[in-house]
């Protein structure tokens, strides 16, 4: 079973405005990563944050961790027509390789 | 610098007809190697993952198998393919020290 789930599972935003995407997981972590997928592509990193942080940044992407509720947020600010995409959580476990789960995804449109 | 190649790119494979889908990473050692299904408009399903020449971890029974006969090497086979076997496959690798996956850029099965 997948490990992340995020909400929205659609979101639709005017350019220049801030789009947040959750995530939440069910079990302990090491730690939690956001990826982004153009369609028809293959993921890529954004950001990861370690389970023993709150809060990260990274250029206009602002991402926090609550391990207590165990849920996580990606904020995207200034929204671009090039932002369109689809959002991924993944959380790591350390099994020993690392398995790393992904959750269903968030599709983004941001409207020029 | 680090790459990683997936081949084929697309396919269409007739039902029963057998599979194998070759990824191959350059420019790093004993990386850990990861195979995923991600099915239209969905999320990604961890299918196999591997810490080392040989040694693969099988996360979803299943019609398909995995092998890495070289440090470097991942290859995903099916003796027989099902309808339900279509999707987009990805192949990531990581450092054994963990972080973010690199991924692939995909290959696209239809199983007619």
């Amino acid at each position: 079973s997948q490990q992340g789930e995020e909400d929205p599972q659609a979101l639709s935003i005017q350019e220049g405005e801030n789009a947040t995407m959750n995530c939440s997981y069910k079990t302990s972590i090491n730690n939690l990563q956001w990826y982004r997928q153009n369609s028809g592509r293959g993921l890529v990193h954004l950001i990861l944050i370690r389970s023993n942080e709150r809060e990260k940044h990274s250029g206009r992407l602002r991402v926090t961790l609550d391990t207590s509720k165990k849920s996580s947020s990606l904020l995207i600010t200034a929204s671009r027509a090039a932002d369109t995409a689809s959002y991924f959580c993944a959380t790591d476990r350390n099994t020993g390789g690392f398995k790393t789960i992904f959750g269903a995804g968030t599709r983004l449109f941001v409207k020029a | 610098s680090q790459t990683i190649h997936q081949w084929p790119a697309t396919l269409v494979q007739p039902v029963g007809s057998p599979l194998s889908l070759e990824c191959t990473v350059e420019g790093t050692s004993n990386p850990n190697l990861y195979w995923y299904r991600q099915a239209a408009g969905r999320g990604l399903q961890l299918l196999f993952y591997s810490v080392g020449i040989g040694q693969i971890s099988s996360e979803v029974p299943q019609n398909l198998s995995a092998s890495r006969p070289q440090d470097r090497q991942f290859i995903l086979s099916s003796k027989k393919l099902l309808l339900s076997d279509s999707g987009f496959y990805l192949c990531a690798w990581r450092g054994t020290s963990g972080g973010e996956l690199f991924f692939g850029e995909g290959s696209r099965l239809t199983v007619l």
